[in-house]
């Protein structure tokens, strides 16, 4: 059975620092990862998805990278800001197949103070 | 270009009634699921519709279903509703587009409360 691990479960940073979110699935039979932002009380907004042949995906002042073999994916946020306070879920998930659902993490509550 | 659009945004409902929850999906997506999210939780996977039918099903019971129209857009159905079945309920849609396999995108998610 596939488990998504997210730590750390919170963290606070000051303005303009970099961070890193870590991401860790049981099954290495990797798919997609796919990572999402999700604001109080509302929906999720796709930030990155990493297809099962790449190595990493790159938006703005985000990357996020997966490694397979460790079965770990990290989200890099460069410069954080006060907007980017937020909950951070990755997601494991298989697009077109036979299991064709994500499997969430328990996500990480991000706060950046100005 | 038109997201994925769930209606209503919120719901209150008494326990034992009936709830039915509604999505329409991402332009070109064929595919819908629903997931409900707890307080402080990630979201759960409870289906999944495809071609107009069932495809996949998470841990949730009979009480739970749901159907998804020629049009793609998907309707949740819960019946015999239980104070736990509080929760944010999303709505996902994805496919395949011509740019290869195209993302899970998300809708704001309808908030249901049972009293």
């Amino acid at each position: 059975k596939q488990e998504v691990t997210q730590i750390p479960a919170a963290l606070s940073v000051p303005e303009g620092e970099n961070l890193v979110l870590n991401c860790s699935f049981t099954d290495s039979a990797i798919y997609n990862l796919q990572w999402f932002r999700q604001d109080p009380g509302k929906g999720l907004t796709s930030l990155l998805l990493i297809q099962s042949s790449q190595r990493e995906q790159t938006s703005g002042r985000l990357n996020a990278s997966l490694d397979k073999s460790s079965g770990r994916s990290t989200l890099y946020i460069a410069a954080s800001q006060p907007g980017d306070s937020a909950t951070y879920l990755c997601a494991w998930g298989n697009y077109g197949g036979a299991t064709n659902k994500l499997i969430f993490g328990t996500g990480t509550l991000l706060a950046v103070q100005p | 270009d038109a997201g994925v659009t769930q209606s209503p945004t919120h719901l209150i409902k008494t326990r034992g009634q009936q709830v039915t929850l509604r999505c329409s999906p991402k332009s070109g997506h064929d595919t819908v699921s629903w997931y409900q999210q707890a307080l402080g939780q990630g979201p759960q996977f409870i289906f999944q519709y495809y071609e107009e039918e069932e495809r996949q099903r998470g841990n949730f019971p009979d009480r739970f279903s749901g159907h998804q129209f020629p049009n793609y857009s998907s309707e949740l159905n819960v019946n015999a509703l239980l104070l736990g079945d509080s929760a944010l309920y999303l709505c996902a849609s994805s496919g395949v587009t011509g740019q290869g396999v195209d993302g899970y995108t998300f809708g704001s998610g309808t908030r249901l409360t049972v009293v």
